[in-house]
């Protein structure tokens, strides 16, 4: 069975340091999703994109961190300079257009 | 704006219980709602809500929807230690395309 691919799986950081996600969707999934999960919160939407376009990005916190999915195929993201606050675990997600959305196993991200 | 509250936050119960996880939504123009378990890792789908009053069952979990009143449950019966997880319950919008709106969870604990 297909599944999303996420890694690294865990990460821990310095704050001010510079940290990268990356994502491989489910093939042929054209809506790609990064969440971020805070502990003890439900997962909220980072960044939608459908294809290689940005869909959505309002809850991107865009002074630090970017995202991009250049094929239109995976996906990364990142964080510069990463701060306390952004410990948490980052969630993807792909589904077909419209349909029911498939998560990734996480990276655990911890920043000291 | 739009908001999914969860309760309880957390319950402990034994196994052979049965249980109630109730998830109600503030949501303009929505479009379905959806209920995900999550162990230690990602969110796995398990049912998707469009209608209200139709029942969606899998072996021992089944929910509904009320569309009027703007809730759900999931009930799970004669629960089971591996039935321990954080469930989560999301909506989504036709405003929104294909953005999740999750609450915040509810921990279930089933002890031996």
């Amino acid at each position: 069975e297909a599944e999303v691919a996420q890694s690294p799986r865990y990460k821990i950081t310095e704050k001010s340091q510079a940290v990268a996600f990356w994502c491989d969707p489910i093939s042929g999934h054209a809506t790609l999703y990064w969440y971020r999960q805070i502990l003890g919160q439900g997962p909220e939407l980072l960044v939608q994109f459908q294809d290689e376009s940005v869909v959505d990005d309002s809850q991107l916190p865009k002074d630090r961190f970017s995202a991009e999915r250049l094929k239109g195929v995976d996906s990364t993201l990142k964080i510069q300079p990463a701060e306390l606050g952004d410990s948490a675990m980052y969630l993807c997600a792909s589904s077909p257009q419209g349909r029911t959305q498939y998560f990734g196993p996480g990276t655990r991200l911890t920043v000291l | 704006e739009d908001k999914v509250v969860q309760s309880p936050l957390s319950l402990v119960v034994h196994e052979g219980d049965t249980v109630t996880l109730n998830c109600s939504y503030e949501v303009t123009n929505f479009r379905s709602l959806l209920w995900y378990k999550q162990e230690k890792k990602a969110p796995t789908f398990l049912f998707m809500l469009t209608s209200s009053g139709i029942e969606k069952k899998s072996g021992r979990l089944s929910s509904i929807l009320d569309k009027k009143e703007l809730f759900s449950i999931l009930n799970i019966t004669a629960t089971q230690t591996g039935d321990s997880a954080i469930y989560l319950c999301a909506v989504e919008a036709t405003s929104n395309t294909g953005k999740l709106i999750f609450g915040q969870g509810t921990t279930l604990q089933v002890k031996p």
